[in-house]
C-alpha cells in the first residue's frame, strides 16, 4: 500500500525559501502526478501544483512565479520550493498522489501525506 | 479558474441521520469531481472520485452524484466517526480548485 512521507523546515523567516520533500513508498512512481496542496490555519485547501515522473509540471498561476516542483526518480521523491515567503504562506503543506481516471487522462488525488506545518515569522 | 461553492457551510446532525451536501461548479466540469473528508489535525481522506465512484475501502454509506455543475455527497446514516469537514474538488481543469468545505458536527 502506497505511503507518502514528507519532511522539511517548519519555521522560516520572511523572504526565505520554503523547501519540502515527499517520498513515495510501497508503490510505483511512474504513471501518476505528484501534487502539493496547502491549508492555512483554520482555512480551506489550496492546490499548489504537480509533477509527473518525467518532470512535466502544472502550477497554480497564483503561486507560479514563486514555486518550483521537482522530481528525483532515483529516490521516488518529489520536492516543493516556494521562494520569498511571507506570513501568508503559513500553512500545513500536504503532498498527494493523483492517479488517472479509467478511460481518460484526467487525474484525481487519492493518497495524501500527513502534512507538514510551516510557519513564517520574523 | 473554476470556482467551487458548497452548501451548507456547516450543519448539525444526529447519529443515524441522512446528510446531503451540495457542491456547485462555476462552469461545467463533466464528472471530474472528487470529495474528501478531513478531521481536525489530520490530512484529507479521499472518499469519492468521478463524482460517484467510491475510493477503495470507503464504506457504502457514502455516495455521490451529479454531473456538469451540480453535485451532491450523501451520507446515508451518520455515525460518530463521520463528524468532520467535507470538501469537493474539481479536476476538470487547471488550477485544481476546492470548495470551501462543509463542517458536519453533532446536534
Amino acid at each position: 500500500q502506497v505511503q507518502l512521507q514528507q519532511w522539511g523546515a517548519g519555521l522560516l523567516k520572511p523572504s526565505e525559501t520554503l523547501s519540502l520533500t515527499c517520498a513515495v513508498y510501497g508503490g510505483s512512481f511512474s504513471g501518476y502526478y505528484w501534487s502539493w496542496i496547502r491549508q492555512p490555519p483554520g482555512k480551506g485547501l489550496e492546490w499548489i501544483g504537480e509533477i509527473n515522473h518525467s518532470g512535466s509540471t502544472n502550477y497554480n498561476p497564483s503561486l507560479k512565479s514563486r514555486v518550483t516542483i521537482s522530481v528525483d526518480t532515483s529516490k521516488n521523491q518529489f520536492s516543493l520550493k516556494l521562494s520569498s515567503v511571507t506570513a501568508a504562506d503559513t500553512a500545513v503543506y500536504y503532498c498527494a498522489r493523483a492517479r488517472r481516471q479509467r478511460g481518460n487522462y484526467y487525474y484525481y488525488m487519492d493518497v495524501w501525506g500527513k502534512g507538514t506545518t510551516v510557519t513564517v515569522s520574523s | 479558474d473554476i470556482q467551487m461553492t458548497q452548501s451548507p457551510s456547516s450543519l448539525s446532525a444526529s447519529v443515524g441521520d441522512r446528510v446531503t451536501i451540495t457542491c456547485r461548479a462555476s462552469q461545467g466540469i463533466s464528472n471530474y469531481l472528487a470529495w474528501f473528508q478531513q478531521k481536525p489535525g489530520k490530512a484529507p481522506k479521499s472518499l469519492i472520485y468521478a463524482a460517484s465512484s467510491l475510493q477503495s475501502g470507503v464504506p457504502s454509506k457514502f455516495s455521490g452524484s451529479g454531473s456538469g455543475t451540480d453535485f451532491t455527497l450523501t451520507i446515508s446514516s451518520l455515525q460518530p466517526e463521520d463528524f468532520a469537514t467535507y470538501y469537493c474538488q474539481q479536476y476538470n481543469s487547471y488550477p485544481r480548485t476546492f470548495g470551501p468545505g462543509t463542517k458536519v458536527d453533532i446536534k
